[in-house]
């Protein structure tokens, strides 16, 4: 069974430019994460789906980021406009609903984004 | 609020010797405890996890962690590291549904 699918996987954008990134969770998993993950730092949520809602996104920067997930499968991430400091890996995962978030979270590889 | 602290950032071992990642975390309430491994150009795998019962949970591949309520802590051990074991380290507890991070340890195991 094919993981977390993301892509693109590397992205390098001039600053001001939008950009968008794709993630296809496991089949099945109602529960779909995105990360920020800043060089040398853990993981940081960005935004909680349980199918097509988003139920956590008090870490989403709202005035440059938004995301979608139509039909509660794939989802796709926004910057418009980027900036210097977006540089970062941007992880999707993807997890089975459970209570208190007991379930495991699978990962995709990531999308590293570059902002010149 | 909850946090989770990683007290290094990074481990040098030899190969076959052993090794600790510690963890310590902060929370009035229970909660639930993660390791997870990235290695280079990959996405993070769960490792282990303690959600409830023994204290003491494994891994297939030789880790273990220990939950110590009193400590807060969740170090992770293995006894003999292979080269095999170079990867980042990430702790990480789980309240409401998110997982919260620490900052990571690279474990570098050299010949």
């Amino acid at each position: 069974e094919a993981g977390v699918v993301q892509s693109p996987r590397y992205k390098i954008i001039e600053k001001k430019q939008p950009v968008a990134f794709w993630c296809n969770p496991i089949s099945g998993h109602n529960t779909l994460y995105w990360y920020l993950q800043n060089l040398g730092q853990g993981p940081e949520l960005l935004i909680r789906y349980e199918n097509e809602e988003a139920v956590d996104d008090s870490q989403l920067p709202k005035d440059r980021f938004s995301a979608e997930r139509l039909k509660g499968v794939d989802s796709t991430l926004k910057i418009q406009p980027a900036e210097l400091g977006d540089s970062a890996v941007y992880l999707c995962a993807s997890s089975l609903p459970g209570a208190a978030g007991d379930t495991e979270a699978f990962f995709g590889q990531g999308t590293r984004l570059t902002v010149v | 609020a909850q946090s989770v602290t990683q007290l290094d950032s990074q481990v040098p071992v030899f190969e076959e010797a052993p090794v600790e990642l510690r963890c310590n975390y902060s929370s009035s309430v229970s909660v639930y405890l993660f390791w997870y491994v990235q290695y280079p150009n990959q996405g993070l795998q769960l490792l282990l996890k303690y959600l409830s019962g023994s204290t003491l949970v494994e891994s297939i591949n030789g880790f273990e962690a220990e939950f110590n309520k009193s400590q807060t802590s969740f170090h992770l051990r293995k006894p003999s590291v292979h080269i095999s074991d170079t990867a980042e380290y990430f702790c990480a507890v789980s309240k409401g549904g998110k997982l919260i991070f620490g900052q990571g340890t690279e474990l570098s195991v050299k010949p």
